[in-house]
């Protein structure tokens, strides 16, 4: 149980345009997702909290008008990078936290990370 | 920084030996958190520990915890190559909003 997958796991696209990257759990309803940014061998910093039915709450530095981000259900929740640039190039990656009553409150299930090339 | 900073950076081992990775931090937590990343993938979930306890274990996973020290380590007894990972401590302090800070990680290498 507690699957996160995401969507697409690779993409590259053109400078100046824009990409939507999905992130869903597939077996649990989660009220709040995170998304991460990850260079190469560098550790994941925290862009934006998602939680369902409001708007994103970004980490200082990351551009909300950048990466726009929407949890329409207790399932989804998308980033898009708009514009991209090849410096938006990174490893973006979704983790879901389920049912706060559970045990297993606190764990955090990642998404298998989504390779963004902007060329 | 809030961020919790691990040393060392890399660790290179022979199977059978045993890896410490240790990760100090600068603020009061409500928990911390080892994850494992393998190369270019998402992370893997490997032990909560809160900030009432001194001690977890999970399988041949020991991690330890001194707020007193605001350090952790984690310990993989009996390495095998498959343990070959990167490892990241992650920092909650959030108060309940399950907001992770990630450390730098150690990369870790296991040789048959």
């Amino acid at each position: 149980g507690a699957v996160v997958s995401q969507h697409p796991s690779w993409v590259i696209c053109k400078s100046g345009t824009s990409v939507k990257i999905e992130c869903r759990s597939l077996d649990f309803q989660a009220t709040t997702m995170f998304w991460y940014r990850q260079f190469p061998k560098q550790s994941l910093m925290l862009m934006a909290t998602s939680n369902e039915g409001s708007k994103a709450t970004y980490e200082q530095g990351v551009e909300k008008d950048k990466f726009l981000i929407n949890h329409a259900s207790l399932t989804l929740s998308t980033l898009t990078v708009t514009s991209a640039h090849p410096e938006d190039s990174s490893f973006y990656i979704c983790s879901a936290v389920g049912d706060l009553k559970r045990e297993s409150a606190y764990e955090q299930y990642f998404g298998p990370g989504t390779r963004l090339t902007v060329t | 920084s809030q961020q919790g900073e691990e040393d060392p950076q890399a660790l290179s081992i022979q199977e059978g030996e045993n890896a410490t990775m240790n990760c100090s931090y600068k603020t009061s937590i409500n928990n911390l958190q080892w994850y494992r990343q393998n190369s270019g993938r998402g992370l893997v979930h490997l032990i909560l520990i809160r900030s009432n306890e001194r001690e977890k274990h999970s399988g041949r996973l020991r991690v330890t915890l001194d707020t007193s020290k605001k350090s952790s380590s984690l310990l993989i007894t009996a390495s095998r190559a498959a343990d070959t990972a990167s490892y990241f401590c992650a920092l909650d302090n959030s108060g309940g909003y399950n907001k992770l800070i990630f450390g730098a990680g150690t990369r870790l290498a296991v040789h048959p």
